[in-house]
């Protein structure tokens, strides 16, 4: 059990250029997300997906683009790669949870980052 | 906007309990309360939840008011390691709200 694993782990593009943030998850969860965080401003939102086939759009979602694969992936991409876009880029995955009948909850797990620099 | 409020930093000493304040005065009666911390370069990692009851796990203790307004997270025996920014959260259907910029957290020796 891998939980949330992206790729790649680093990256550094030029201006203009394109790439995709790869992020699978192993936990069959339905809600997918995709974050950034930058210095000082918390983890922001860029887009969700509360279930396959469907995506929409986060706190801060100018610049990018997602598909929702299927259930297990769900990917970002960044088609003209801005400096304003070098960040640490991370992607989760959420499910309901319960305990018998009874629903615990909906814990939010994370990968572990992807770092992208725009020179 | 995260709908909660949390000191900016805080320190505490090693092998001190630690006590991290949350203000959630809007919370609805079905709403939970969550707790991750971010260690440094890390994704965040989830610590624990509770909706009314406290709670406690082999990371933490969760105590929610009576009137769930507020809660404590507490760290029993702050260690190095525990150095890190600290979120709470709120939960109910959805996981869209923001995160906001937690409570950075200093264990000092």
């Amino acid at each position: 059990n891998a939980g949330v694993t992206q790729t790649p782990k680093f990256q550094v593009l030029k201006t203009g250029q394109s790439m995709t943030l790869q992020c699978a998850q192993d936990m069959n969860h339905n809600s997918m997300y995709w974050y950034r965080q930058d210095p000082g401003m918390g983890l922001r939102l860029i887009y969700y997906s509360a279930s396959e086939g469907t995506t929409d759009k986060g706190e801060v979602p100018n610049g990018y683009n997602v598909s929702r694969l299927n259930k297990r992936e769900f990917s970002l991409r960044l088609e003209s790669a801005a400096p304003s876009q070098t960040s640490v880029y991370f992607c989760a995955s959420s499910g309901p949870e319960r305990t018998g009948i009874a629903l615990k909850g909906n814990t939010i797990y994370f990968g572990e980052g992807s770092w992208l620099t725009v020179v | 906007d995260a709908k909660t409020t949390q000191p900016p930093s805080m320190d505490c000493a090693e092998g001190r309990a630690a006590n991290l304040p949350c203000n959630h005065s809007t919370i609805s009666g079905n709403e939970y309360v969550y707790w991750y911390r971010q260690i440094h370069s890390q994704g965040p990692q989830y610590i624990i939840h509770g909706l009314k009851n406290n709670e406690t796990n082999e990371m933490a203790s969760l105590i929610i008011t009576e009137d769930r307004k507020s809660s404590t997270l507490i760290l029993p025996h702050a260690t190095l390691r525990d150095t890190a920014v600290y979120y709470c959260r709120r939960y109910y259907g959805n996981n869209r709200l923001a995160f906001g910029k937690g409570n950075q957290v200093v264990v000092i020796p």
